[in-house]
């Protein structure tokens, strides 16, 4: 049973344009969402988090939304760099204390940005 | 800051064989995380630790996997024996009260042959 999708195995951009990565979640628990980047060879590291209580995020050139009646969340980020290129994993949790970093993961979206 | 420690970075072993993957948390954590992520999948949470007590390992196959965490610090995660379907890479992950996003290691890549 897979909680959370991420349904396009990869995604490719042009440099400068914007990159759309798309999350689906079925727990109606989750209260926490997450996306984080994964290099070859390293650990994912974090990169925006949105609570349910929003529907937008924003930092800098990543802005998360969510729409929790669609149980959807989306990542945007403008404008794409090549550096950008990674493996994007969206995840969610139930908020709070020590579950914070009990996380679902998707399978994961590879992002290629082309000079 | 230090971030999260895991060593071996690659470990090659024989099926039957048994296996242990040590983890350093960050410095103060005392939440600590072991995620398995085979080739293609998001990671599975395995394990979690509250200082040194296990608060969820309900997705821990408990039978050749077991994991400890003595003192609240380091922990280890170990397979016996190991089948070809535990293939995968292992990371460690830790957080703080403070945090509302866990931290991850490099991982160790397991290869079962």
């Amino acid at each position: 049973d897979q909680q959370v999708k991420q349904n396009s195995p990869s995604l490719s951009v042009q440099e400068g344009r914007i990159s759309i990565l798309n999350c689906d979640y079925t727990n109606s628990m989750f209260d926490y969402f997450l996306w984080y980047k994964k290099y070859p060879a390293e650990g994912p590291t974090f990169l925006i988090s949105i609570s349910s209580i929003k529907d937008k995020n924003e930092d800098g050139r990543f802005t998360v939304f969510l729409n929790k009646s669609a149980k959807h969340l989306s990542l945007h980020i403008v404008p794409s760099q090549p550096g950008d290129s990674a493996v994007y994993f969206c995840a969610a949790s139930v908020a709070g204390g020590t579950s914070y970093g009990k996380l679902t993961f998707g399978q994961g979206t590879i992002l290629t940005v082309h000079p | 800051e230090a971030g999260v420690a895991q060593s071996p970075r690659y470990k090659i072993i024989e099926k039957r064989q048994s296996v242990a993957f040590w983890c350093n948390p960050i410095s103060g954590h005392a939440t600590l995380y072991w995620y398995q992520q085979i080739l293609g999948q998001g990671p599975k949470l395995l394990i979690q630790f509250q200082n040194n007590g296990v608060v969820d390992d309900s997705q821990l196959p408990k039978d050749r996997f077991s994991a400890e965490r003595l003192k609240g610090v380091d922990s280890t995660l170990k397979i016996q024996p190991a089948k070809l379907e535990d293939s995968a890479v292992y990371l460690c992950a830790s957080s703080s009260l403070l945090n509302t996003e866990a931290f991850f290691g490099q991982g160790t890549r397991l290869t079962v042959v």
